[in-house]
Formats: structure tokens, C-alpha cells, sequence
């Protein structure tokens, strides 16, 4: 099945200043990338996602890259605010196996006031 | 966005025993899936749930462990079978609304503690 790594596992930056999170995946044939944001407590909440037919995508704060060739997608976060205080999830779908999401290991945000 | 709801919210098992996690949607979805989140890490996929047939479990989650099932297109459950602490985990149903929109959401979640 697909692998999907992550990193930073964590990442503490100021306000005001950009996060960068960046994420491999293994299976060429995935085609969709979701990034969700988890606070403590709650349920991951889909904030971006990127198909394999589109470089970028840009959602106001948020931004997310997706290189095919080298099978890498990242999120950016610019002018970071305490509320981004969170566990962000990278995740990949693949076609060739059932349709199904595999998760990165999670990196926690810590955004300094 | 779908309306998902898992029952119950939480619950504290004694050793093997088995529990029954109930998910609910509010409109007819294609995919439902369950997933695992233990303390502090990522979402680990259990099974994808099969509206009328068996699920399709992952590496390292079997069904006599962890028996789903899926009798229609908005209602599913997981059974934790003869669980130990080790299967004290934060247990997430997930749904996919239609084949050609890939967004998935999820539900809140059943904190499972098992003493």
C-alpha cells in the first residue's frame, strides 16, 4: 500500500512568520492529497487538498505544492496566527488500492505569540 | 460537508469484553472507512466498510478482531472484539460522499479506554 511520510514532527514559529510542512509519498499512482488540521480533542477537518493535475493551490493563508516526479506535496502556512496552533495531517488516496487515505505521521504546530 | 455521528462518545471496557461503535451519516455516502488514532499519533486505517458485502481490512487488522459492518449506504459499525489496553485508542468513522468527489470527512470519534 502507499507510504506516507512527514516532517517536521513538530514546528514552533512566531507569529507573523510562514510554516512549511512537507510530506513523500511512495505510490505514483496516487492522484489526491488532503491536508487536515486537528485540535486537541476535536476530529481532523479538511483545510486544502491538491490533485495530481494541478501544481499549486492557494486558499488564502494556505498554500499547497505538489511535485509529481518527485512525489512530494508540501503545505504553507504564511502569516501564522495562534489559532493555526494545531496537528496538521498530510494524506494521499491511491486508485490502485481501493480508494483509500493513508495518513503521515502528523506534525504539531505551535505558533508563539 | 456531511453530518457524521458515531455512538458512543466514549466508553471504559473491562478486559475482554467487546464494544460496538455505531456510524451514522445523514445522506447516502460511496465509501465509509474506520480508522485508529492512539494517543499523540497519526490515523492509522482499519478496514474500508463494504455497504452489503465483507470489509476490506489492512495489514495487521483482522475480522475476527475487528468485525464491521455496513448494511447500507449510511450506517455502519465497528466491533472491538476481547479488547485489551492496548486497544485504548481514539476509534474515527470517516465517509466519502460519491466516487467523484474525493473529500473525506469525519466523525467525532469514540475514546475508547479499556481497563
Amino acid at each position: 500500500g502507499e507510504n506516507v511520510e512527514q516532517h517536521p514532527s513538530t514546528l514552533s514559529v512566531q507569529e507573523g512568520d510562514s510554516a512549511v510542512i512537507k510530506c513523500t509519498y511512495s505510490d505514483s499512482a496516487s492522484n489526491y492529497f488532503p491536508w487536515y488540521k486537528q485540535e486537541l480533542g476535536k476530529r481532523p477537518q479538511l483545510i486544502i487538498d491538491i490533485r495530481s493535475n494541478v501544481g499549486e493551490k492557494k486558499d488564502q493563508r494556505i498554500a499547497v505544492t505538489l511535485n509529481k516526479t518527485a512525489k512530494h506535496f508540501s503545505l504553507h502556512i504564511t502569516e501564522t496566527q495562534p489559532e493555526d496552533s494545531a496537528v496538521y495531517f498530510c494524506a494521499a488516496r491511491g486508485t490502485n488500492t481501493g480508494n483509500q487515505f493513508y495518513f503521515g505521521t502528523g506534525t504539531s504546530l505551535t505558533v508563539i505569540p | 460537508s456531511a453530518v457524521i455521528s458515531q455512538k458512543p462518545s466514549r466508553d471504559i471496557c473491562q478486559r475482554g469484553t467487546s464494544l460496538t461503535i455505531q456510524c451514522q451519516v445523514d445522506s447516502q455516502v460511496t465509501m465509509m472507512f474506520w480508522y485508529r488514532q492512539q494517543p499523540g499519533q497519526s490515523l492509522t486505517l482499519i478496514a474500508t466498510a463494504n455497504q452489503g458485502s465483507e470489509a476490506t481490512y489492512e495489514s495487521g487488522f483482522v475480522i475476527d478482531k475487528f468485525p464491521i459492518s455496513r448494511p447500507n449506504l449510511t450506517f455502519s459499525t465497528l466491533t472491538v472484539s476481547n479488547m485489551s489496553p492496548e486497544d485504548s485508542s481514539i476509534y474515527l468513522c470517516s465517509v466519502v460522499r460519491t466516487s467523484v468527489a474525493d473529500t473525506q470527512y469525519f466523525g467525532p470519534g469514540t475514546r475508547l479506554t479499556v481497563l
